[in-house]
């Protein structure tokens, strides 16, 4: 079955700093790859995904992320962060031959810092 | 606008009681599923289904059950109600194809004393 890793529990930055939010995943086959992001008390919204092509992804809100196959990562990133980045971020994977199924990392908080 | 929506935002349940929570979704998507999100454990798959009446067991499945008789409607039905069930819940949807993002309900925040 496909997992997924987010190495850090919490990540802090300053305001106007680059970020790096990291994920590693494990699947057989082709994946698909996902970064969602929670506010207190919401449920996830989509940032952006990895279907295949370009390894650089452009999201919602400044975000990319960018997938590595032979480092099987796929670590979001942002130039300059903001105060109201501040929030959970999960990251999430899918195999191309098991449409149905769908995997979480635990999370990673993300503190932006005036 | 597309949406996910769960009965309820907040529970407040007693041990042994049967407990429904329930989700519905209106973009005609084929695969819905529960997942239960804890501090430091992230999210984990309860139970997913692909078609109306059809359902597989996620990574915990014990304690729980699940019903599909509409393709636009998903609930989880915790059968007795235990503390270790308190949580926040989780239900999604999306299309059949693997590339497509998932939609998420507002949550459920179920607390059993």
């Amino acid at each position: 079955a496909q997992s997924v890793a987010q190495p850090e529990d919490q990540v802090n930055v300053a305001e106007g700093n680059p970020l790096t939010v990291k994920c590693t995943y494990s699947v057989s086959g082709n994946p698909y790859l996902f970064w969602y992001v929670q506010y207190p008390n919401r449920g996830l919204q989509f940032l952006l995904k990895y279907i295949t092509g370009d390894n650089l992804v452009k999201g919602s809100y400044g975000f990319e992320a960018e997938f590595n196959k032979s480092q099987t990562s796929f670590h979001l990133k942002k130039p300059s962060a903001l105060v109201s980045d501040s929030a959970l971020y999960f990251c999430a994977v899918r195999v191309v031959y098991n449409n149905n199924d769908m995997r979480f990392g635990a999370g990673t908080r993300l503190t932006v810092k005036p | 606008d597309v949406k996910v929506t769960q009965s309820s935002r907040y529970l407040v349940k007693r041990t042994g009681e049967k407990v429904f929570l329930e989700c519905v979704q209106d973009m005609d998507h084929e695969n819905m599923f529960w997942y239960r999100q804890d501090p430091g454990l992230g999210l984990r798959l309860i139970y997913f289904s692909y078609d109306v009446k059809m359902k597989e067991k996620g990574d915990i499945p014990e304690g729980y059950s699940v019903s599909r008789e509409k393709k636009e409607r998903f609930s989880l039905i915790l059968e007795s109600a235990s503390t270790n069930q308190t949580s926040m819940y989780l239900c999604a949807s999306t299309r059949v194809l693997g590339a497509t993002e998932a939609f998420f309900g507002q949550g459920t925040r179920l607390t059993v004393v």
